[in-house]
């Protein structure tokens, strides 16, 4: 197995522009984790879905992000439009409903300028 | 609510000492999973250890030994003979398996440095 798949790894845009950070899931995995990191908050929960259904999305920090997960294998995390405040780690990670397998993608570096 | 706390904030060792890093964990519920997680300078997240809530047994991988205490909800990390490649941010965490639905919750992390 590949593993969990994000795209792309770095990510550069200017303040204003919409930007959309892609993860694949493990094959079988039934729940998928998005998470930022930053020195100044650690690792946060952005939102997590249960078989592609979002469960709990009270990390996400305001309106500007989005999150779907249109099937068991594609899931994007979208911050329109996107502020210096949002540079950080994106990590996406799945695993089976009780957390068995929990795997960690490797991260987006997403930095706005 | 669920917690996990890893007081130690940064350790500087030298090569070759022992080191412990310590992780003290809440739950209410009885069936969860414990993780350590390696990240290393360059970013990923590297999967160490899982460690199912029912099997206490202390586990040793190499230089690597975990033990895990449910009376104390304590499951700590030594680190035997460090060397320079283990210097990393070290995360623990806890999955439940029942209330959260495998809600993954961090530590703050540890930072580890060896010095050569």
């Amino acid at each position: 197995d590949a593993g969990v798949i994000q795209s792309p790894r770095h990510e550069v845009t200017e303040m204003g522009q919409e930007v959309t950070l892609r993860c694949k899931p493990i094959s079988g995995h039934n729940s998928l984790f998005w998470y930022r990191q930053t020195m100044m908050r650690g690792l946060e929960l952005l939102i997590y879905f249960n078989n592609n259904v979002p469960i709990d999305d009270s990390g996400m920090p305001e309106d500007r992000f989005s999150a779907k997960m249109p099937n068991a294998s594609f899931s994007t995390l979208k911050i329109q439009p996107s502020e210096p405040r949002d540079s950080a780690v994106y990590f996406c990670a799945s695993s089976m409903l009780d957390g068995y397998g929990y795997t960690f993608g490797s991260g987006t570096r997403l930095t706005v300028v | 609510a669920q917690k996990v706390t890893q007081a130690q904030t940064e350790i500087s060792v030298v090569e070759k000492e022992d080191v412990t890093l310590d992780c003290v964990y809440e739950t209410r519920d009885t069936t969860y999973y414990l993780f350590w997680y390696k990240q290393p300078p360059s970013g990923e997240l590297v999967f160490l250890i899982r460690r199912n809530s029912f099997d206490e047994q202390n586990e040793i991988s190499g230089r690597y030994s975990w033990n895990f205490q449910k009376s104390t909800s304590s499951f700590n990390f030594t680190i035997t003979a460090s060397q320079v490649v283990d210097s990393a941010v070290y995360f623990c965490a806890l999955v439940d398996r029942g209330s959260t639905l495998g809600r993954l919750y961090f530590g703050r992390g540890t930072q580890l440095t060896v010095w050569p």
